[in-house]
C-alpha cells in the first residue's frame, strides 16, 4: 500500500538557518507529490507540488524540494527560516487505482523557530 | 474571491446529537473531500465525491454521512455513531479526472464535544 512518511515529528531553527524537512514515501511508479503547510487553527496552504520534469521544484515563500526517486525521498528545504514560517508541514502523494487521484498525508513535522 | 469556505469554525456537540459541518466552494471543482485532523495523526480522508449525487467513503467514513445535492456543496453530518467525535475537519476541493489534481483546503471547523 502506498505510504508517506515524515520521520520527525517536531524540528527547533534558529531564524536565518537553513531548513531540510523530510519526507520518503512508498510508491511503485513515478509519484505525484505534495508539499503543504498549516498554520495553528488554519486549514492547509499548498507549498510547492511535483508531477514530472526537472526534479527540484520551487514553491511559495522561499521553499524548493528536490525529487529522489532513488532514495524514493522529496525532501522540503528552505535556506533562511524566518520567524513567520513556524508551522506545521505535510507531505503528501497522490493515490492510484480506485482511488485515483486521492492524496495520502504523512503525519506532519512541526517546525519551530527560535529568535 | 474564489475558495472553499467551511462553517462554523467552532461546533460543539451533545452526546446522542447529529450534528452538520457545512463546506462550500466556488472554485468551479468537481470534486470535494472531508478529512479528520488529530494531533499527530495527520489527515485521514472521511469521504469523498467526485461529481454531483455521487459520493465514495474514505477510509474512515463510520459514524459519519455526506451528500452532493449541488456542486458546491459537500455537508458532513458527524452522527451520533461516531463515539470519539472531537477533531479538526478539513473540507477540500479539486479538479476531477485523471491524475495528479492538486486539492485545495478550506479553513477547517472545531469540533467538540460538551
Amino acid at each position: 500500500a502506498q505510504s508517506v512518511t515524515q520521520p520527525d515529528i517536531h524540528i527547533t531553527v534558529s531564524e536565518g538557518a537553513s531548513l531540510e524537512l523530510r519526507c520518503n514515501y512508498s510508491y511503485g511508479a513515478t509519484p505525484y507529490l505534495f508539499w503543504y503547510v498549516q498554520s495553528p487553527g488554519q486549514g492547509l496552504q499548498l507549498l510547492l507540488k511535483y508531477f514530472s520534469g526537472d526534479t527540484l521544484v520551487q514553491g511559495i515563500k522561499g521553499f524548493e524540494a528536490e525529487f529522489k526517486r532513488s532514495q524514493s525521498s522529496f525532501n522540503l528545504r528552505k535556506p533562511s527560516v524566518h520567524w513567520s514560517d513556524a508551522a506545521e508541514y505535510f507531505c503528501a502523494v497522490a493515490a492510484y487505482g480506485g482511488s485515483q487521484g486521492n492524496l495520502i498525508f504523512g503525519k506532519g513535522t512541526k517546525l519551530s523557530v527560535k529568535p | 474571491d474564489g475558495g472553499i469556505t467551511q462553517s462554523p469554525k467552532y461546533l460543539f456537540r451533545k452526546e446522542g446529537q447529529n450534528v452538520t459541518l457545512s463546506c462550500e466552494q466556488n472554485l468551479n471543482h468537481d470534486a470535494m473531500y472531508w478529512y479528520r485532523q488529530d494531533p499527530g495523526q495527520g489527515l485521514r480522508l472521511i469521504y469523498y465525491s467526485q461529481i454531483v449525487n455521487d459520493f465514495q467513503k474514505g477510509d474512515i467514513a463510520e459514524g459519519y454521512s455526506v451528500s452532493r445535492e449541488k456542486k458546491e456543496s459537500f455537508p458532513l453530518t458527524v452522527t451520533s455513531a461516531q463515539k470519539n467525535p472531537t477533531a479538526f475537519y478539513l473540507c477540500a476541493s479539486s479538479i476531477a479526472g485523471g491524475s495528479p489534481k492538486t486539492q485545495y483546503f478550506g479553513p477547517g471547523t472545531r469540533l467538540l464535544v460538551l
